[in-house]
């Protein structure tokens, strides 16, 4: 099992660039979802889905989409890139939503820099 | 104020050492609590897990939550420098609302 795979690993931005980046779980997952990794502001969680077809917003969903057409993937959208948005971006996975041990698998994550 | 305040450090300590990390949180809601690390660009794991109050051990690792106080603690033992990492508390209610809320993290370094 290769668990949770994002692609790139690392990316370059202009201002007012658009881009998509890719998550993928081969774990079966119910639930999924995208955090953004900023020093000194930590983990905070811009969107998630509870299955196939099913998406809801997070802590900081400005400037972010998403959509879930497969168990399997789960990719993130920048719609029109800002400096703001320069991050790690971590996917994560687990086997169900909601009720006893929440484990998250995380990727590897996506470094971003927009300039 | 945050849901769930976490001091960023960073943290040394010598091998050997215990070392303390603790996380503040302000929902009495919350019941299930976790520690994940993290190491230098990677993605974090899930390290401990405790159900509502109490303690729970697991090797050189205890997590402890005082609910009392909103409280939570990871004490490391005999600490290595494989433990250097950043630790982040992790927090939620029960039912149906599965998002985790994470603390800022806290930066620890083991030095030989």
């Amino acid at each position: 099992n290769a668990g949770v795979t994002q692609t790139p690993k690392f990316q370059v931005l202009k201002t007012g660039q658009s881009m998509t980046l890719q998550c993928a779980q081969d774990m079966n997952h119910e639930y999924m979802s995208w955090y953004r990794q900023d020093p000194g502001m930590g983990l905070r969680l811009i969107h998630y889905s509870v299955g196939a077809g099913i998406t809801d917003q997070g802590e900081v969903p400005n400037g972010y989409n998403v959509s879930r057409s497969t168990t399997e993937d789960f990719p993130l959208r920048l719609l029109s890139a800002a400096p703001s948005q320069t991050s790690v971006y971590f996917c994560a996975s687990s086997y169900r939503y909601g009720g006893g041990e929440a484990k998250l698998f995380f990727g590897s994550g996506t470094q971003l820099s927009v300039l | 104020q945050k849901e769930v305040e976490q001091d960023p450090g960073p943290l040394s300590v010598p091998e050997g050492a215990i070392v303390s990390l603790n996380c503040t949180y302000s929902n009495s809601a919350f019941q299930y609590f976790m520690w994940y690390r993290q190491y230098s660009r990677k993605g974090p794991e899930l390290l401990m897990y405790t159900y509502s109050s109490g303690n729970k051990e697991d090797g050189r690792f205890t997590a402890q939550v005082d609910k009392s106080s909103k409280y939570i603690s990871l004490f490391i033992r005999d600490s290595q420098p494989s433990d250097s990492a950043t630790y982040l508390c992790a927090t939620r209610v029960g039912g149906s609302q599965g998002n985790l809320i994470f603390g800022k993290g806290t930066k620890l370094s083991v030095k030989p």
